[in-house]
């Protein structure tokens, strides 16, 4: 059974960065059969894909947060990362990592918990 | 970006009863379409993929539908744990973006 679990700070102050990381069990993230995405809710608001990025290092990131973002891998730790710089209120959100598949129909088919991130000062 | 609407933003029904979701693309997805459930704390739950294909375990009362840009979820019998928001996304191209959301509530 795949799992992913997102770990980092529930609380960021106004123009830091975001981080957060995502551990994978049951799959490797060397796979080259999926993208390891990043969504978001924003409270009582609805999904916004954040972008993903590929086992070859590749990644494709959402125009609106196309300056901002940063995502990692760690294949020794079957983990990836997701950076998000100059955060204001606005990206306060339940954070999602997830696995894409990279072929067919792109869906999502697995999620991890999410995680609330607040940014305040 | 592709656009997709969703409606209604929120429904009221009772168990047993049968509730369709729409969900309308701006442009072509050919069968791109996947629907999501999300209850608060839990992971989303992918249902329906490529418009109509029921992700493996998801219970047969959920079935997708799709005609031109214009597509449905359906639950036949709601079930208590089915009260919950469900979301469109279009995987055809990026940004994958999703619909506003639908929550269903128990009447």
């Amino acid at each position: 059974q795949v799992q992913l679990q997102v770990s980092g700070p529930g609380l960021v102050k106004p123009s830091e960065t975001l981080s957060l990381t995502c551990t994978v069990s049951g799959d490797s993230v060397r796979s080259g059969a999926y993208y390891w995405t990043w969504i978001r809710q924003s409270p009582g608001k609805g999904l916004e894909w954040i972008g993903y990025i590929y086992y070859s290092g590749t990644t494709n990131y959402s125009p609106s947060l196309n300056s901002r973002v940063t995502m990692s891998m760690d294949t020794s730790k079957n983990q990836f990362s997701l950076t998000l710089r100059s955060v204001t209120t606005a990206d306060t959100a339940v954070y999602f990592c997830a696995r894409s598949l990279s072929h067919g129909f792109m869906h999502v088919d697995y999620w991890g918990r999410g995680t609330l991130v607040t940014v305040s000062s | 970006d592709i656009q997709l609407t969703q409606s209604p933003s929120s429904l009221s029904a009772s168990v047993g009863d049968t509730v369709t979701i729409a969900c309308r693309a701006n442009e072509s997805i050919s069968r791109y379409l996947n629907w999501y459930q999300l209850k608060p704390g839990e992971a989303p739950n992918l249902l329906i993929y490529a418009a109509s294909s029921l992700q493996t375990g998801v219970p047969s009362r959920f079935s997708g539908g799709a005609s031109g840009t214009d597509f449905t979820l359906t639950i036949s019998g709601l079930q208590p744990e089915d009260f919950a928001t469900y979301y469109c996304q279009q995987s055809y191209t990026t940004p994958r973006n999703f619909g506003g959301g639908t929550k269903v509530e128990f009447k």
